[in-house]
């Protein structure tokens, strides 16, 4: 049981250049998100999904596009690097229940220059 | 506009002493509220949540506390200890079940042995 994986857990990217941040998680959740973290600002959620084929925008989505095929992948495509977009990157899944607890991954630190 | 913040950046404390982190919020319609810890390089980790309907909970060495008309909650952990040194992030949903978080900009804990 890995819980959520993220790949990669480094990238350097070129302005303009595409790219695929990839989370895949192995609880059967059906919930999973997308959040950016930068310094002062805390987490902000990107776009999340309750179920395959099921996604919506959440704070931040422009620049983003996200798709849902499988209960277990997530990825999220950023089809045109800006340097606005160097973050960190954390995938979370959702076990419904008392608690709503999210289980994130361990990040991806994406720069892009 | 923050809905939810974490006006102190940092915090130290001693190793056995207690340690209260405080969360602000403006929106009136959030009714869930939870804790995560981070530690660097990883994911955050779901700590302690509670609902609109109480104004506290506990678990073990911490304890989350609810003031509804002051729009405030708090974390107290006691004791502290070295290995609580983590950031803290506080987040608040408007309706279990929605899976929408807004996050707090995090605290920063250390506990000195």
């Amino acid at each position: 049981n890995a819980g959520v994986t993220q790949t990669p857990k480094f990238q350097v990217l070129k302005t303009g250049q595409s790219m695929t941040l990839q989370c895949a998680q192995d609880m059967n959740h059906e919930y999973m998100s997308w959040y950016r973290q930068d310094p002062g600002m805390g987490l902000r959620l990107i776009h999340y999904s309750v179920g395959a084929g099921i996604t919506d925008q959440g704070e931040v989505p422009n620049g983003y596009n996200v798709s849902r095929s499988t209960t277990e992948d997530f990825p999220l495509r950023l089809l045109s690097a800006a340097p606005s977009q160097t973050s960190v990157y954390f995938c979370a899944s959702t076990q419904a229940g008392y608690t709503d607890t999210q289980y994130f991954g361990p990040g991806t630190r994406l720069t892009v220059l | 506009d923050q809905q939810v913040k974490q006006n102190s950046p940092s915090l130290s404390v001693q190793e056995g002493r207690i340690s209260i982190l405080n969360c602000d919020y403006t929106n009136s319609m959030f009714d869930y509220f939870l804790w995560y810890k981070k530690y660097p390089a990883e994911g955050p980790t779901f700590l302690i949540s509670i609902s609109s309907i109480k104004d506290k909970n506990e678990d073990g060495r911490f304890t989350v506390f609810l003031n509804k008309s002051a729009k405030h909650l708090s974390l107290h952990i006691v004791p502290s200890q070295p290995g609580d040194s983590a950031v803290y992030f506080c987040a608040a949903s408007a309706r279990r079940g929605t899976y929408k978080y807004i996050f707090g900009t995090g605290t920063r804990l250390k506990v000195l042995a």
